[in-house]
């Protein structure tokens, strides 16, 4: 099946820092691509939308100007964390699409630990 | 929004057992999805199901979409260690039609 790569796998930043994680789909070129969170022993939430070339589609409740999404290319699909805090701790999961009717891959998952 | 109801929310069993888990919405779907997650990973799809009353397997794994399109289970039989991890049933996200919407998760415990 279609691989979907996050990089990096974990990390941990001091709080007010910027962190950014990376989301690539290494053999299919991905319209859409979406972010989740998840906090522990909780279930993945939606954070927002994107689609190459457009602006991200973000969910209620979603700081845009805190969670910035680009996705400038085909293959890549950028989540900045933005002067994180404690709060932001959590498990962050990206997946992508070809198309409407194709079913989504997920990445590996991105741990963020900010201290 | 729509709501995703999945039970049990844990399980241990003995290797060897069936386990059967259910996920009910508050709306209707046009697609029911299961995927397991192992820790520190993201989740994988095991099964997909796009008509009600489609009955899948995959290997020891079986799901059904249910008649009224608001409900799925799945069902492994003869457990084994491996099988440990949290199972998510899944479906279309109201608001971003090719996102998904998961429920809470099932967290499998199988002991040899």
């Amino acid at each position: 099946g279609a691989v979907v790569s996050q990089h990096p796998s974990r990390v941990i930043c001091k709080s007010g820092t910027s962190v950014k994680i990376e989301c690539r789909s290494l053999d299919f070129q991905a319209t859409t691509m979406f972010w989740y969170r998840q906090f522990p022993k909780q279930s993945l939430m939606l954070m927002a939308t994107s689609n190459e070339g457009s602006k991200a589609t973000y969910e209620q409740g979603v700081e845009k100007d805190k969670f910035l999404i680009n996705h400038a290319s085909l293959t890549l699909s950028t989540l900045t964390v933005t002067s994180a805090h404690p709060e932001d701790s959590s498990f962050y999961i990206c997946s992508a699409k070809t198309g409407a009717d194709t079913e989504a891959f997920f990445g590996q998952g991105t741990r963020l630990t900010v201290v | 929004g729509q709501q995703l109801n999945q039970s049990p929310q844990s399980m241990f069993i003995q290797e060897g057992e069936d386990v059967s888990m259910n996920c009910t919405s508050s709306s209707i779907f046009n697609t029911w999805l299961w995927y397991k997650q192992e820790p520190g990973e993201g989740p994988v799809l095991l099964i997909a199901l796009y008509k009600a009353g489609e009955l899948t397997s995959n290997g020891r794994l079986t799901a059904q979409f249910g008649i009224t399109r608001k409900d799925s289970f799945l069902n492994i039989s003869a457990s084994i260690p491996s099988d440990v991890g949290i199972y998510f049933c899944a479906g279309p996200h109201a608001n971003s039609g090719y996102a998904l919407n998961f429920g809470k998760g099932t967290s499998l415990l199988v002991t040899p």
